[in-house]
């Protein structure tokens, strides 16, 4: 499969507490991107890092990109019910827009 | 940022029919690309189209059955033929805009073949 992996397919934790989604991928990339997706509708971009980047942070949001190892971490900080969806990072080769997904996170916030 | 407005947002079609989603975004763009989500799936690339020339389909896509239109540079569509019950997923469009290349997402289609 063309598909990176993610882990844990699924993550259940209380409001107020972290969360950690890792990324990994196979190919050499341009740019790596995180998504949210809430019930299966459209997906809304969360941020964008560049392969000569290592971390970046919007808001409650921190990702890491770790090009050696082909991986990637989305960092939730202080999480609310409303973060409750499935995340996916996306990855972008050298030279080409079109992405390749990762299979997802599905997060719980319990209140 | 991009706007992607897509339609329609959902549809239950006779398999055996066709159905076409549009997509149309806020600016000019030189290529577009459609998704395919599988209920409890990750996204999977369709194809690229791009304007002026026929749309490049990914591995397993085949554009008799995905054909693809691009009249120009802010809309396309997306027709998916002769359905069955396994076309039934959430199909999405995207472009990616900007000097870092963000891809943008219209909300999708889902789609429900009986």
């Amino acid at each position: 499969s063309q598909q990176g992996e993610e882990d844990p397919q699924a993550l259940s934790i209380q409001e107020g507490e972290n969360a950690t989604m890792n990324c990994s991928y196979k190919t050499s990339i341009n740019n790596l991107q995180w998504y949210r997706q809430n019930s299966g509708r459209g997906l809304v971009h969360l941020i964008l890092i560049r392969s000569n980047e290592r971390e970046k942070h919007s808001g409650r949001l921190r990702v890491t990109l770790d090009t050696s190892k082909k991986s990637s971490s989305l960092l939730i900080t202080a999480s609310r019910a409303a973060d409750t969806a499935s995340y996916f990072c996306a990855t972008a080769a050298q030279g080409a827009q079109k992405l390749v997904f990762g299979q997802g996170t599905r997060l719980t916030i319990n209140p | 940022s991009a706007v992607i407005s897509q339609k329609p947002s959902r549809d239950i079609c006779q398999r055996g029919t066709s159905l076409t989603i549009q997509c149309q975004v806020d600016s000019q763009v030189t290529m577009m690309f459609w998704y395919r989500q599988q209920p409890g799936q990750s996204l999977t690339l369709i194809a690229t189209a791009n304007q002026g020339s026929e749309a490049t389909y990914e591995s397993g896509f085949v554009i008799d059955k995905f054909p693809i239109s691009r009249p120009n540079l802010t809309f396309s569509t997306l027709t998916v033929s002769n359905m069955s019950p396994e076309d039934s997923s959430i199909y999405l469009c995207s472009v990616a805009v900007g000097p870092r290349d963000e891809a943008f997402f219209g909300q999708g289609t889902r789609l429900t073949v009986v």
